[in-house]
């Protein structure tokens, strides 16, 4: 079951222009977290939010979590080349209390030109 | 650099083979996760180990088994493989403490191909 779904799924945009990547479910969860993965890496964790309507700020980019903690946005502000990389949604299974492993979205993969 | 080292890095192989991945994880980390990712399904959870014993299993085949030794280090052990086994494989570690979020560290990732 796939429940986390991003879009788009592919992006190609020239240098200095902005986007927003989008995460959403039809489920209601306790955080999300979004993750880089540039080629020939594993996912690089960026940020983990938490509370409904809640944003955070990494430099350049934009997280915020949807009031009703189902969906979430990524914006890039003036992208660079070196933004350039697989941006992955995920949600962490919780059982026990210990938060084990991570479901993620299938991603949107993003090409900045120069 | 996640602290998370694997190897190999690639490893190439033919159908009904059996391969062994191995993962280290950061200093101090209790938790293990392997993770497949491939283009048409994404970045899949298999299992987790914590401290040597099995926590949790995700989509992980029969023909795939797994471990972590007392040494914390972990081993993915595919057999019988098939064409469609062909993906990148993740390690990924974690302090494994409750109660709170536990980053997981990847590492860089074991490209498989089947032929």
């Amino acid at each position: 079951t796939q429940l986390l779904e991003q879009s788009p799924q592919f992006l190609s945009i020239q240098e200095g222009e902005n986007l927003t990547v989008y995460c959403n479910s039809s489920s209601v969860f306790s955080s999300l977290q979004w993750y880089r993965q540039e080629p020939g890496e594993g996912p690089v964790l960026l940020v983990t939010v938490v509370t409904g309507g809640e944003v955070k700020k990494l430099k350049r980019l934009t997280f915020q979590f949807g009031d009703a903690r189902k969906d979430s946005s990524l914006h890039i502000t003036a992208a660079q080349p070196g933004d350039t990389g697989l941006y992955l949604c995920a949600r962490a299974w919780n059982y026990g209390g210990s938060q084990g492993n991570l479901i993620f979205g299938k991603g949107t993969k993003l090409s900045v030109k120069p | 650099d996640s602290g998370v080292t694997q190897t190999p890095k690639h490893l190439i192989t033919a159908t009904g083979q059996r391969v062994t991945l191995r993962c280290s994880p950061r200093s101090g980390d209790l938790s293990v996760y392997w993770y497949q990712q491939s283009l048409d399904q994404g970045l899949q959870f298999l299992i987790q180990y914590y401290n040597g014993e099995e926590r949790a299993k995700g989509n992980i085949l029969e023909r795939f088994s797994a471990q972590q030794f007392p040494d914390l280090h972990s081993e993915l052990n595919l057999s019988s493989l098939e064409l469609g086994d062909s993906a990148l494989y993740f390690c990924a570690s974690s302090a494994g403490r409750t109660g709170t979020t536990d980053t997981q560290y990847f590492g860089p990732g074991t490209r498989l191909t089947v032929l």
